[in-house]
């Protein structure tokens, strides 16, 4: 069975410095890796996802996040936050093999401070 | 172009009551979701359709819940009788290709809040 941990229910960060969600997975198979992003009231946004290739993959909003297969991880990254990046953000996964339905963590609250 | 969209936004009924949701897919979208998603939680699919043809509904608990895409388009969600622990948001999601690797995204509609009382 697949299953992704985002070990932290909210993340604090002030304006203009770095930030990072984090996002571990488990999954039989090669994984392919999924960041959505969810405003109050409103479904979920894709952000990114990694399929293959670079480790490092970039999305919208400056986002970006960084496989690391021996880690099993998929954190989530922006250099410079912004106030409007608050909000929920959701890590996904689901393995390779045929029609493999995506497994979401909990969600991780980010709050960026003025 | 436009979103999933879905209806109502939001319900309100009483334990025992049925409650049904709507959902239209972006136009040319093979692969259509629902999700259930609890509070606190992230989204659980409930169902995946491949045009008109179900693909996985290990999750739907089939004794009161049940899902039908007619003409592999529209869809609709229905829970009958509905239970206090079905209050959550119900996510219709759809993607584009069709096929036995579809790792394209998922592009989600705003979602239904039912609530249970």
């Amino acid at each position: 069975a697949q299953s992704v941990a985002q070990p932290e229910d909210q993340v604090n960060v002030a304006e203009g410095n770095p930030l990072t969600v984090k996002c571990t997975y488990s999954v039989s198979g090669n994984p392919y890796l999924f960041w959505y992003v969810q405003y109050p009231n409103r479904g979920l946004q894709f952000l990114l996802k990694y399929i293959t290739g670079d480790n490092l993959v970039k999305g919208s909003y400056g986002f970006e996040a960084e496989f690391n297969k021996s880690q099993t991880s998929f954190h989530l990254k922006k250099p410079s936050a912004l106030v409007s990046d608050s909000a929920l953000y959701f890590c996904a996964v689901r393995d390779d093999s045929g029609y493999s339905t995506l497994t979401f963590g909990k969600g991780t609250m980010l709050l960026v401070s003025p | 172009e436009a979103g999933v969209a879905q209806s109502p936004r939001y319900k309100i009924i009483e334990k025992r009551q049925s409650v049904a949701f709507w959902c239209n897919p972006i136009s040319g979208h093979a692969t259509l979701y629902w999700y259930q998603q609890i509070l606190g939680q992230g989204p659980k699919l409930l169902i995946q359709f491949q045009n008109n043809g179900v693909v996985d509904d290990s999750q739907l608990p089939k004794d009161r819940f049940s899902a039908e895409r007619l003409k592999g388009v529209d869809s609709t969600l229905k829970i009958q009788p509905a239970k206090l622990e079905d209050s959550a948001v119900y996510l219709c999601a759809s993607s584009r290709r069709s096929g036995t690797s579809t790792i394209d995204e998922q592009f989600f509609g705003p979602g239904t809040r039912l609530t249970v009382l």
